[in-house]
């Protein structure tokens, strides 16, 4: 149980268009799920919150109109880059934590990640 | 907020030797520190955590103690192999629903047959 999906896995855009991401949770439910970024050879960087039935939460230095989160479900969030530049260009990744099946709150749960390249 | 350092950045040793990665945190609220090894390409993949009610905790050649009094936690691997090869990251959070992770730098770990 308590798996993430992800959508698309890589994505090839033009710089200027939007591309959206999915992050699922399969078979639990999460009203929250978190987005991070990763650049080559750096850590995961926390951007947002994203809260089911609410606004996002961003991360200082994450401009929230340019990264249009959606928690459009308790099973469905998604981030949409928009008008993306080759320094958005990067590993998106997903996570939710899972607080049912008695298991704590805080042990979260990846996506496989999104790899975007703007060229 | 929160902010974890990691050291070292990169460690290599010998398949068989021990490994040490070492972990400090800023916020004294926090009470729980997950290790994470990611392979390249693929999403993070927990290996061990702990909890602040607890000191140290071992699963197989893997352990973690904490010290919260220091503020820093620390992954132990002992008799390494070449599969343990990866990048590790620390992370903490508070231990409650909508709590994000706040990851360290991460440590590649190269070991050498």
């Amino acid at each position: 149980g308590a798996v993430v999906s992800q959508h698309p896995s890589w994505v090839i855009c033009k710089s200027g268009t939007s591309v959206k991401i999915e992050c699922r949770s399969l078979d639990f439910q999460a009203t929250t799920m978190f987005w991070y970024r990763q650049f080559p050879k750096q850590s995961l960087m926390l951007m947002a919150t994203s809260n089911e039935g609410s606004k996002a939460t961003y991360e200082q230095g994450v401009e929230k109109d340019k990264f249009l989160i959606n928690h459009a479900s308790l099973t469905l969030s998604t981030l949409t880059v928009t008008s993306a530049h080759p320094e958005d260009s990067s590993f998106y990744i997903c996570s939710a934590p899972s607080g049912t099946s008695g298991r704590t709150y805080n042990e979260q749960f990846f996506g496989p990640g999104t790899r975007l390249t703007v060229l | 907020g929160e902010n974890v350092e990691q050291h070292p950045s990169t460690l290599s040793v010998q398949e068989g030797d021990s490994a040490v990665i070492k972990c400090t945190y800023s916020d004294s609220a926090s009470n729980y520190f997950p290790w994470y090894k990611q392979e390249l390409g693929k999403r993070p993949q927990l290996i061990i955590d702990i909890r602040s009610n607890v000191g140290e905790k071992k699963d197989q050649r893997i352990a973690v103690t904490l010290n919260k009094t220091a503020k820093h936690f620390s992954l132990h691997i002992t008799e390494t192999q070449p599969e343990d090869s990866a990048v590790y990251f620390c992370a903490a959070s508070y231990n409650q629903a909508g709590t994000a992770l706040i990851f360290g730098k991460g440590t590649t770990l190269s070991v050498s047959s």
